[in-house]
């Protein structure tokens, strides 16, 4: 079965400063899609970034970016500039890539607080 | 487009109850399904629908039970709740293909005292 870490259960930056996330996951599989999706204290699911794994690119959205290392099956996202907006719990998913089974599979997530 | 919505936001059940969770989406998404999340837990499948007419069960289904009414609704029932499934819902919809993104209702917190 396909699992998803995430061994830092909380993280702290400094506003304006850079943080790192990570994630790493286990799969057989060679295509696959990774996510990161924010929850902010509103409980609301939102997707942050996604990454195809037969892309070498790493994907950018904005402020945010991937450094996807296929290998080591390592997926961590990094926030640039963080904003006290940033602070919220952060998911990295993995999405089965079996057809009519394809379901996310969730790490435990990590809260990031920002520092004013 | 309203997205994916859930009803109700919150529920307190005394052990034992029985209730439905609703959930629909206005995307015209194939896929549904719904999560819980524990703290410490990330969120786990409890069921899902890959398709109108079709439920599997996920991590984490039993003392649930799924309906998928049609391409828009997808329901999970209590039938008797219990302390252990005090925890936040999520339903979520999608396209079956992988490249697409899960979009997530805003959750419903349900205590079962």
């Amino acid at each position: 079965a396909q699992t998803v870490t995430q061994s830092q259960p909380e993280m702290s930056v400094q506003e304006a400063e850079t943080v790192t996330l990570s994630c790493t996951y286990d799969t057989s599989e060679s295509d696959y899609y990774l996510f990161w999706y924010k929850q902010p204290p509103s409980r609301q699911m939102i997707l942050v970034i996604r990454q195809e794994a037969y892309k070498q690119q790493n994907a950018t959205e904005n402020r945010f970016s991937v450094n996807f290392q296929k290998a080591a099956k390592s997926f961590s996202l990094k926030i640039s500039d963080s904003q006290l907006g940033d602070a919220a719990m952060y998911f990295c998913a993995y999405r089965c890539p079996t057809g009519a089974n394809s379901k996310l599979t969730f790490g435990k997530g990590i809260t990031l607080s920002v520092r004013p | 487009n309203a997205g994916v919505t859930q009803t109700p936001k919150f529920q307190v059940l005394k052990t034992g109850q029985s209730m439905t969770l609703q959930c629909a989406q206005d995307m015209n998404h194939n896929s549904m399904y719904w999560y819980r999340q524990d703290p410490g837990m990330g969120l786990r499948l409890i069921y899902y629908s890959a398709s109108e007419g079709t439920t599997d069960k996920g991590e984490v289904p039993n003392g649930y039970n799924v309906s998928r009414l049609n391409k828009r609704e997808f329901s999970l029932r209590l039938e008797s709740a219990a302390p252990s499934q005090t925890s936040v819902y999520f339903c979520a919809s999608s396209e079956l293909d992988i490249s697409y993104e899960q979009y997530f209702g805003p959750g419903t917190r349900l205590t079962v005292t």
